[in-house]
This record gives structure tokens, sequence and C-alpha cells, in this order.
């Protein structure tokens, strides 16, 4: 078990760009959940999947944002059109149905 | 919409001074969770409470739920500069739809 893996770790990326990331869960977690962070505060829940089912995605994911789950294992996150707003840490973590959270390193993202 | 509150937010305190941390919400919780953050690195859960009252140890840390599960504390003896980092409570909604609410965060700094 490597625990949940996010790729990349740091992102920089011009305004405008379009950027996906990665996140591979513990094989054995059916749920897998995107959070965005900003320095200091809790992360803010962005949306999540159980299996290849995305259950619920929050009002903070405008059009721009998009996920997928296919197949039920990895999952990525991709931010179309960036804003210097979108720059936060982007979190993914996995669970076992209603289980703690295992959550990745992160991926830092800089819109500039 | 369920919402936890932190305090406080910042913490800085000596090697070996006691502190509490608090949890606060207007809302039921099924359960709580604690997590620790350092830089750069996704949260960990330290415990996860469930039952109104219940109280749980994890060596120098003590983490209580409170009786109406709408509040959760942790306290920390002795504190050593190892606990410095960003606490995060979460809770799962009363209807368990999988994702986790997080508060804010407490920043606790210990000094040597």
């Amino acid at each position: 078990d490597t625990g949940v893996s996010q790729d990349p770790r740091h992102k920089i990326t011009k305004r405008g760009q379009n950027v996906t990331f990665r996140c591979d869960p513990i094989s054995e977690h059916n749920r897998l959940y995107w959070y965005r962070q900003t320095l200091g505060q809790g992360p803010e829940f962005l949306t999540y999947f159980q299996n290849e089912a995305q259950l619920e995605k929050s009002r903070l994911l405008s059009d721009r944002f998009s996920a997928e789950r296919p197949k039920g294992s990895f999952s990525t996150l991709e931010i179309q059109r960036t804003e210097q707003g979108d720059s936060a840490m982007y979190l993914c973590a996995s669970s076992f149905s209603g289980g703690g959270y295992t959550f990745g390193s992160g991926t830092r993202l800089t819109v500039v | 919409t369920q919402l936890l509150e932190q305090s406080p937010q910042f913490l800085s305190i000596q090697e070996g001074e006691n502190l509490t941390v608090y949890c606060n919400s207007s809302s039921v919780f099924s359960s709580l969770q604690w997590y620790r953050q350092e830089p750069g690195e996704g949260p960990v859960l330290l415990v996860t409470v469930v039952t109104g009252g219940e109280v749980k140890k994890l060596k120098r840390l003590t983490f209580q739920f409170g009786d109406a599960r709408k509040d959760s504390s942790l306290h920390i003896t002795a504190a050593q500069p190892g606990d410095t980092g960003l606490y995060l409570c979460a809770g799962h909604g009363s209807s368990n739809t999988g994702k986790l609410i997080f508060g804010q965060g407490t920043t606790l700094q210990v000094k040597p």
C-alpha cells in the first residue's frame, strides 16, 4: 500500500491555460474526494466519487472545473482557463465508505 | 449549511505547556475527526470520535466529543516542538453524505 499519490506536486501555469491533476487512491478504497485549500485554512470540499459515480459537486466547482474517475480507479481534476483565484493546494483523499480519509500530499497550483 | 468553528486560530506556546483547541458547531455531527497537517503535506488522521461524551487518548493528546455531538476538543499535555502544525477538525454531516466538512484549522507553534 503506497498511500494516495498525486501528480504533479507543483504546477505553475499562465492565466488562461488549462491544467490537469491526477490522483491515484488506495486501491481498496471505493470513495475518492477532491478538496481545495488555501494557506492556513481548512480544506474546502469540491467533489467526490463512489467508485466511478460522481455523487456530489460543490457550488465552488464552477463550469471551468471537471473531474472524472474512469473505471473507479484513478481520478483527474481539470481546470480550464485558469484564473489567479484558482491558485491553491488541491488535495485528493480516499476512504472506504464512511471511514477516515487518507490524503495525498496535494498539488500546489500557482497561476501567474 | 453545517459549519465547524475552531478556536483559537493561532497558538504559539513554549515547550512543556498544555493547550486546548476547540471545535464547535450549531449542528449535530454523526462523527468528528481530528487531523494534523504539516506544511506542504496533506492532513493526517489522528482520531475519530463517534459517541457523544466519548474520550480518546493518543499519547499526550486527549480528544473529547461533546455529549450533544456538536462540539469537540483536543488537549495536548506537555507540548513538544514536534507537535507544531495545523490541527483540523472535520465532521460527517448527520445525513452521512460521505463528504467531510472541515473547520478553518488551528495553527500551533511550539517553541523549544
